[in-house]
């Protein structure tokens, strides 16, 4: 089945820790996105990726890192820089601009 | 004024009732809008695509208003299982990958 995989779906990190979020997709598709989800607001847009080997911030990248090595993976760290780490972060791909974005599952950082 | 807005409700209704939802939007050029569903503490699945001349997908209905500036979803013989929260995203097509996620109308259908 075609789709997009995050790992893992729970983390648990302490204050200073850098931390990987893990998104695999076998869609196909060119471009990858990272969001965060906080309670009662948007998504808010950390990063984009519209190719391999490339990447753009988005609203909320400080604190952020991201790599493109492989089309099927978008690898986010979350480093101590960010002052707000505890979040729940959405995957998404998409074929191209201004088509639907297909979403992971999640995963659910809690950082204390 | 925020550039996607939806009322995030609840709104409860009845199990069978016709339910209907607005989501305004600030720019103008804005050229693609969706509808996304999210259980809670899930992912936002997609519901469907929002297209120029309102499209229908079994007992869910969108359109546009490109004057007024928003889109609608309308569900009719609502189910147990509709009950979820209903993003509106709305994407600009001038260059950029962004797209802009209202906080989401929360509807109950209740038994």
């Amino acid at each position: 089945d075609g789709g997009i995989t995050q790992s893992p779906k729970y983390l648990f990190r302490k204050e200073g820790q850098n931390v990987t979020l893990s998104c695999e997709q076998n869609l196909n598709h060119d471009a990858m996105y990272w969001y965060r989800q906080d309670p009662g607001q948007g998504l808010r847009l950390i990063y984009y990726s519209q190719i391999v080997n490339d990447f753009q911030k988005g609203d909320i990248a400080e604190g952020y890192s991201v790599s493109r090595e492989k089309k099927e993976s978008f690898p986010l760290t979350v480093t101590s820089a960010q002052k707000n780490p505890t979040a729940f972060y959405l995957c998404a791909s998409s074929i191209g601009t201004g088509t639907e974005q297909y979403f992971g599952p999640g995963t659910r950082l809690t950082v204390t | 004024r925020k550039e996607v807005e939806q009322d995030p409700g609840p709104f409860n209704v009845p199990e069978g009732a016709t339910v209907a939802f607005n989501c305004t939007y600030s720019n103008s050029a804005s050229q693609s809008f969706f509808w996304y569903r999210q259980d809670c503490r899930k992912e936002p699945k997609l519901l469907m695509s929002v297209y120029s001349s309102g499209n229908e997908d079994g007992r869910f209905t969108a359109q546009l208003n490109r004057a007024s500036q928003y889109i609608s979803l309308l569900i009719r013989d609502s189910k147990l299982s509709d009950s979820a929260t209903y993003l509106c995203v709305v994407n600009n097509r001038e260059g950029t990958y962004k797209y802009i996620f209202g906080t989401g109308t929360r509807l109950k259908v209740l038994a």
